[in-house]
């Protein structure tokens, strides 16, 4: 079975702060790994995943993830943070036996003080 | 690429009432999902099929809840005699099924409150 923990249902930076946001996994197969994001009312949009090969992927809006087996985290980060970054942040898990769906984190709501 | 569309974005009803949704897919995809997310949480599966097949249904589908794909394009989601506990977000997302790798395309979602 999968599934997958956010530590932090809330996280505050200050603007221009490092962002930190936690995912740890739970897979008995190599996964593919996922993080979304979600603003008020819409749906979710895809910040970057993990495959295969590089275990550091950059996504959209200077985001990017390391995919650590041993620790089997995907934790999500970015430099500076901008006010536009506040949302739900969406860890994900799939896999090759299983890709008919995706388990889903409990979300980590993103505040960016000013 | 249009991406996924959702009709309707929101839908007040009563309780007993029927209500069904409609999500159209991206146009090259296989794959169609649903889930369901209530405040505070993640996205929750409910089915999904391969073309025209519904392929997987979670148990949080219950046997009032029934979903269709006709000829593998858009898919309608129905749930009868609605109760409160239904109030949440229904998401429709879709992939293109190749290796398994494919990231889901989501919609807006519809927003269905059970008065």
């Amino acid at each position: 079975a999968q599934s997958v923990t956010q530590l932090g249902s809330h996280v505050s930076v200050s603007e221009g702060a490092l962002v930190l946001l936690r995912c740890n996994y739970s897979s008995s197969v190599p996964p593919y790994l996922f993080w979304y994001v979600q603003y008020p009312n819409q749906g979710l949009q895809l910040l970057l995943k993990y495959t295969t090969g590089a275990t550091l992927v950059k996504g959209i809006n200077g985001f990017e993830a390391e995919f650590k087996k041993s620790e089997t985290s995907f934790h999500l980060t970015k430099p500076s943070a901008h006010m536009s970054d506040a949302a739900e942040y969406f860890c994900a898990v799939s896999d090759y036996n299983t890709g008919n769906q995706f388990y889903f984190g409990t979300g980590t709501s993103l505040t960016v003080i000013p | 690429d249009t991406g996924v569309s959702q009709d309707p974005r929101h839908k007040i009803t009563k309780r007993g009432q029927n209500v069904t949704f409609r999500c159209d897919p991206i146009s090259e995809h296989n794959r169609l999902y649903w889930y369901r997310q209530t405040l505070g949480q993640g996205p929750e599966f409910l089915t999904y099929f391969q073309n025209e097949a519904q392929l997987e249904k979670s148990r949080l589908l219950s046997d009032r809840f029934s979903a269709e794909r006709p000829k593998g394009s858009f898919s309608t989601l129905e749930i009868q005699r609605t109760e409160q506990g239904d109030s949440a977000m229904y998401l429709c997302a879709s992939s293109l099924r190749t290796g398994g790798e494919a990231e889901a395309f989501f919609g807006q979602g519809t927003r269905l409150t059970v008065v």
